[in-house]
């Protein structure tokens, strides 16, 4: 069990510009989440699939950004044209969630990507 | 909207001592509750979950406790150790779903 991992870790970027951020969450689980985190606040919630599909979406997460589970095993997001107020660290955490497991579904969270947007 | 609240919100103390840290929240309808530590910079960490069934829950020198009546957990740290210096933070799952909602931490400090 290696624990979910994200990439890369830290990411500058000018403003204007695109960026996608890749989570591997630990191999056997179906679901994965995405949170956002800003200095001194808890994590958000964006958003999270189970296996392929994404089941919900906060409304932080605008048009700009996307996120995908295609094979139902990593996840990528996608933020257009960033903004400056973009600069958080994303979170990335995977359960081996289902509701029969709702009281047991403990969520591991990866390392982090940091975006600064400039 | 549902609330959660951790007190105190910086706490400094010197090594040994037992600590309790405070998570309120204002749904009593949840499920499970997790304790996460978060070194600076750093990803999550998950300390313990509690179910909606159980009271307590122990891991070595971490107790967490609770009390879905009067929406409240505690995490009991015992002999605090300057590795233990980070941020605590407890989350619970949200409305029937399993997005969960933060509260904003408690920074912990312990010194030699």
């Amino acid at each position: 069990d290696t624990g979910v991992s994200q990439d890369p870790r830290h990411k500058i970027t000018k403003r204007g510009q695109n960026v996608t951020f890749r989570c591997d969450p630990i191999s056997e689980h179906n679901r994965l989440y995405w949170y956002r985190q800003t200095l001194g606040q808890g994590p958000e919630f964006l958003t999270y699939f189970q296996n392929e599909a994404q089941l919900e979406k906060s409304r932080l997460l605008s048009d700009r950004f996307s996120a995908e589970r295609p094979k139902g095993s990593f996840s990528t997001l996608e933020i257009q044209r960033t903004e400056q107020g973009d600069s958080a660290m994303y979170l990335c955490a995977s359960s081996s969630g289902g509701f029969g497991r709702r009281g047991r579904n403990e969520q591991f969270f990866g390392p982090g990507t940091r975006l600064t947007v400039l | 909207k549902q609330e959660v609240t951790q007190i105190p919100a910086a706490l400094s103390v010197p090594e040994g001592e037992n600590l309790v840290l405070n998570c309120s929240f204002t749904d009593s309808a949840i499920y499970n509750l997790q304790w996460f530590r978060q070194d600076p910079g750093k990803g999550l960490t998950s300390l313990l979950l509690i179910q909606s069934s159980q009271r307590e829950q122990t891991s070595g020198r971490l107790n967490a406790s609770l009390d879905k009546s009067s929406g409240r957990s505690t995490l009991y740290i015992a002999a605090s150790q300057p590795g233990d210096s980070a941020t605590y933070l407890c989350a619970f799952p949200a409305n029937n779903t399993d997005k969960l909602i933060f509260g904003t931490g408690t920074r912990l400090q312990v010194f030699p």
